[in-house]
């Protein structure tokens, strides 16, 4: 089975533009976690997805950030602008329902904003 | 809220040594707790959890035990391999309710032959 797919694998753009992240979870699971990993701030949940439903999005930085679940195989993470201090690796990790903490993780976005 | 603290790295070592990483946490109620690690351009995978106190998690020769008494889950492996470089993260649950965790800052291990 496939696991986590995420594209783009690398993402470099200029500040102000829009970045749009997508992920496409192991089909059948039913959690969808977006995490942002720094070397200064290390693992960070940005939010998650039970169902297609957020459940949590306190980790959302700001504003400029937004998440959507369209569907149980699809996913995005938007920034809008973009700007130099969202410079990171992006996440996403999908889990079953039944074990939760189980997390399968992507092989991540690098994201770098100039 | 739940929050997790593990020894800073990097950790080097010969192969075949003894392996220790640092875990303690800070929770209410009782947290599950995990071992995850990330291979060099790689996401995190699960390496072994324990859901109670004294259960012992073990997966590919490694080991941690639930010690809610010290409120720590350190990793530990008899020999290491040079395979076994990676970065090592604790976690645990972020609250009862919910299904997300939280992740240590990750120690990373280097392993030399």
């Amino acid at each position: 089975d496939a696991g986590v797919i995420q594209s783009p694998r690398h993402e470099v753009t200029e500040m102000g533009q829009e970045v749009t992240l997508r992920c496409k979870p192991i089909s059948g699971h039913n959690s969808l976690f977006w995490y942002r990993q720094t070397m200064m701030r290390g693992l960070e949940l940005l939010i998650y997805f039970n169902n297609n439903v957020p459940i949590d999005d306190s980790g959302m930085p700001e504003d400029r950030f937004s998440a959507k679940m369209p569907n149980a195989s699809f996913s995005t993470l938007k920034i809008q602008p973009s700007e130099p201090r969202d410079s990171a690796v992006y996440f996403c990790a999908s889990s079953l329902e039944d074990r939760p903490y189980e997390q399968y993780f992507g092989p991540g976005t690098r994201l770098t904003v100039t | 809220g739940n929050s997790v603290t593990q020894m800073e790295g990097p950790v080097t070592l010969s192969e075949e040594a003894f392996l220790t990483i640092n875990c303690t946490y800070t929770a209410t109620g009782y947290p599950s707790l995990f071992w995850y690690v990330q291979y060099p351009g790689e996401g995190l995978q699960l390496l072994l959890k324990a859901t109670k106190a004294d259960d012992k998690g073990s997966n590919k020769g490694f080991e941690a035990t639930y010690r809610k008494e010290t409120t720590s889950f350190h990793l530990e492996k008899g020999s290491v391999q040079v395979s076994d470089s990676a970065v090592y993260f604790c976690a645990l649950n972020k609250n009862q309710a919910g299904t997300a965790l939280i992740f240590g800052k990750g120690t990373t291990l280097s392993v030399s032959s």
